[in-house]
């Protein structure tokens, strides 16, 4: 397995500001990805994080709204722009782990609410 | 299109009962599987999968899992529950890729003394 962290582990934030999320690994990972769970609901994937290009976004996700950057195989941050309470949810990064595949890896989560 | 369907939001048992959580799947071809746990504050952590060969899973922390094409389900058992049990519970289908893998809506289980 590999040791996720994620900074902030949960924040409060006011309409129409932006906040940067960041997702930390312990070893070199190929696969990394964002997710959003909202209140009450499942896991919808955003977005595969890819190292050295742009992300790779979901139907209804907009590199507007989350913009990914990935500049090593170790991080990734996912930003929450423009932000409206409808943005209030758990934002997860997982990664998928070379020898393991198809089976992901979860980080602690960020816990947003917007204002 | 691929679904996952968990029909308990939310389950109750007593600690040393035994526990069974239900998942039905809907895919056209054989799917991998996932069950994870969420506990508060926690990220998700994988319980076990299932890609092929034995239909009885074992995974970690005492649970197991099995798959029965003909019900389209992939029910996690656990024979007898801790407190520390008490999280949320996510199956996952997917076709083995990622990038395609859904979630069910989960299942809060509590343990009572």
């Amino acid at each position: 397995s590999a040791v996720i962290s994620q900074k902030p582990s949960r924040d409060i934030c006011q309409r129409g500001t932006s906040l940067t999320i960041q997702c930390q690994v312990d070893s070199q990972v190929t696969m990394m990805f964002w997710y959003r769970q909202q209140p009450g609901q499942s896991l919808t994937l955003i977005a595969t994080a890819n190292q050295g290009s742009e992300a790779t976004y979901e139907s209804g996700f907009v590199i507007d709204k989350f913009p990914i950057s990935r500049p090593n195989l170790t991080f990734s941050t996912l930003t929450v722009s423009n932000m409206s309470p409808e943005d209030s949810s758990i934002y997860l990064c997982s990664v998928e782990l070379a020898g393991g595949p198809d089976t992901q890896y979860f980080g602690p989560g960020t816990r947003l609410t917007v204002l | 299109a691929q679904s996952v369907t968990q029909p308990d939001i939310h389950i109750t048992v007593s600690e040393g009962a035994s526990l069974e959580l239900r998942c039905n799947y809907s895919y056209g071809a054989t799917p991998y599987l996932f069950w994870y746990v969420q506990s508060p504050g926690q990220g998700l952590q994988l319980l076990l999968k299932y890609f092929s060969g034995d239909t009885l899973v074992q995974g970690i922390k005492g649970f197991e899992a099995e798959f029965k094409r003909s019900q389209s389900s992939f029910n996690l058992r656990k024979p007898s529950v801790h407190w520390s049990d008490a999280a949320e519970y996510f199956c996952a289908v997917g076709p083995g890729g990622y990038q395609k893998v859904t979630f069910g809506t989960g299942t809060k289980l509590q343990v009572i003394p």
